[in-house]
């Protein structure tokens, strides 16, 4: 199974921070790699779709970019409700897998 | 709009087994598949399988065979996932979601609310 290491596991950011979470596979994944959100509540939503592509309804502060083994999402400037959990998960290979997430929280 | 309902909490006894249920709305049931994740505090998120909505073609996780099976009534337009021979092991939320998958684009766009499913004795 192919590995996502996810850094770092928890980040303290004030609103207005640009911040950057970074996600490693332990093998190349062509670009075949997805970013989701999870609110405390549960709800989970995509946010980014094959490494850089913006989900329908998701702010343009989100962005994603990366190749080969290395990827990440920036958020250029954080509103307060962007303060939940960040998960990757790759595509390339069965069975698909996710990082073990980042935790984004208010400073 | 698109929703993903899923049944409620579960309590179960080790050894038994649970079916959880994930109703879809909103959209044509079986033009999309769906797609099945198990989330615990110790490993994180766990991709289970999916099951093709249209035909009821199944495809597991290796580490899921035998414990998931995978299951869809179109009619209601309803996927199941029965969970057998529950160990503590199994304690977790469960999710369902809709898999996009076209143009080579492969995610999960809609996700139910998760249903949490306790292992007691």
């Amino acid at each position: 199974d192919i590995q996502m290491t996810q850094t770092p596991s928890s980040m303290p950011a004030s609103l207005g921070e640009r911040v950057t979470i970074s996600c490693r596979a332990s093998q190349g994944i062509s670009n075949y790699l997805n970013w989701y959100q999870q609110k405390p509540d549960g709800t989970i939503k995509p946010l980014i779709y094959y490494t850089s592509n913006l989900q329908s309804g998701v702010p343009s502060r989100f962005s994603g970019s990366g190749s080969g083994t290395d990827y990440s999402l920036t958020i250029s400037s954080l509103e307060p409700e962007d303060f939940a959990m960040y998960y990757c998960q790759q595509y390339d290979s069965s069975p698909l897998t996710f990082g073990s997430g980042t935790k984004l929280e208010i400073k | 709009q698109v929703q993903l309902q899923q049944s409620g909490a579960e309590l179960a006894k080790p050894g038994s087994s649970v079916k959880i249920s994930c109703k879809a709305s909103g959209y044509t049931f079986t033009s999309y598949y769906i797609s099945w994740i198990k989330q615990t505090t110790g490993q994180g998120l766990e991709y289970i399988g999916y099951i093709n909505t249209g035909s009821g073609g199944t495809n597991y996780n290796e580490k899921f065979k035998g414990k998931a099976t995978l299951t869809v009534d179109k009619s209601s337009s309803t996927a199941f996932m029965q969970l057998s021979s529950l160990t503590p092991d199994d304690s977790a939320v469960y999710y369902c979601a809709r898999v996009y998958y076209y143009d080579g684009y492969y995610y999960f766009d809609y996700w139910g609310q998760g249903v949490m499913v306790t292992v007691s004795s």
